[in-house]
């Protein structure tokens, strides 16, 4: 495997399921983030980890809840959403948290979410 | 709060064509980046500019950052089926603020 990878490509739950999105880097990168892309709101930022610690959590709902076990592994885990959660759940990583203007993040392929 | 609007939100034009999408923003940002990203796939950097006034070129597509650094314009000429996609730009300071899009569709 190369680059960014995420599982599942799609997911569909119940409002009261628990489930988890998981995201890998192999890229040797010290951040990664979650985004969520919706069809009328701009990519959204929703968590950073810098070195498997939390840097970053933008007024984020608990029913979301990071973990990075190390620096190559991201999960996203998921419980009790609202239909309106559904979208596009993105990962991606960087070189590091803040860098320089050349600081390129990396994605994965998304998952595909959709709460019923 | 940063805001980047694009504009035209959607695009769809014959192939050969050329075309421009903007990217405005009222805040300075200390670089600029441009990704497109394909059905079923991640956003894909293309470009970054840094310096107020820069021009970089890419094949067929010209990226320009505004000389204040707080906007940016993505030409394409002549437009290919292959250039569909969802085009977004992103401004960096501390974080990096990506826009709202631009859906761009090529008509063979």
């Amino acid at each position: 495997e190369t680059g960014v990878t995420q599982t599942p490509r799609h997911l569909v739950m119940g409002m009261t399921n628990k489930k988890s999105l998981k995201c890998e880097q192999h890229l040797g990168h010290n951040a990664m983030y979650w985004y969520k892309q919706s069809a009328k709101k701009p990519l959204e930022l929703m968590f950073v980890y810098s070195l498997e610690e939390r840097v970053e959590n933008n007024s984020v709902p608990s029913r979301f809840s990071p973990e990075c076990p190390n620096s190559s592994h991201l999960f996203l885990h998921l419980h009790t959403l609202q239909p309106e959660d559904s979208a596009l759940y993105l990962c991606a990583s960087s070189q590091d948290w803040r860098g320089g203007s050349y600081n390129e993040q990396f994605f994965g392929p998304g998952t595909r979410l959709t709460v019923l | 709060t940063q805001l980047l609007e694009q504009s035209p939100q959607f695009l769809s034009i014959q192939e050969g064509e050329n075309l421009t999408v903007y990217c405005n923003s009222s805040s300075v940002f200390s670089s600029l980046q441009w990704y497109r990203q394909e059905p079923g796939e991640g956003p894909v950097l293309l470009v970054t500019v840094v310096t107020g006034g820069e021009v970089k070129k890419l094949k067929r597509l010209t990226f320009q950052f505004g000389d204040a650094r707080k906007d940016s314009s993505l030409h394409i000429t002549a437009a290919q089926p292959g250039d569909t996609g969802l085009y977004l730009c992103a401004g960096r300071n501390e974080k990096l603020t990506f826009g709202t899009g631009t859906r761009l569709t090529i008509i063979p």
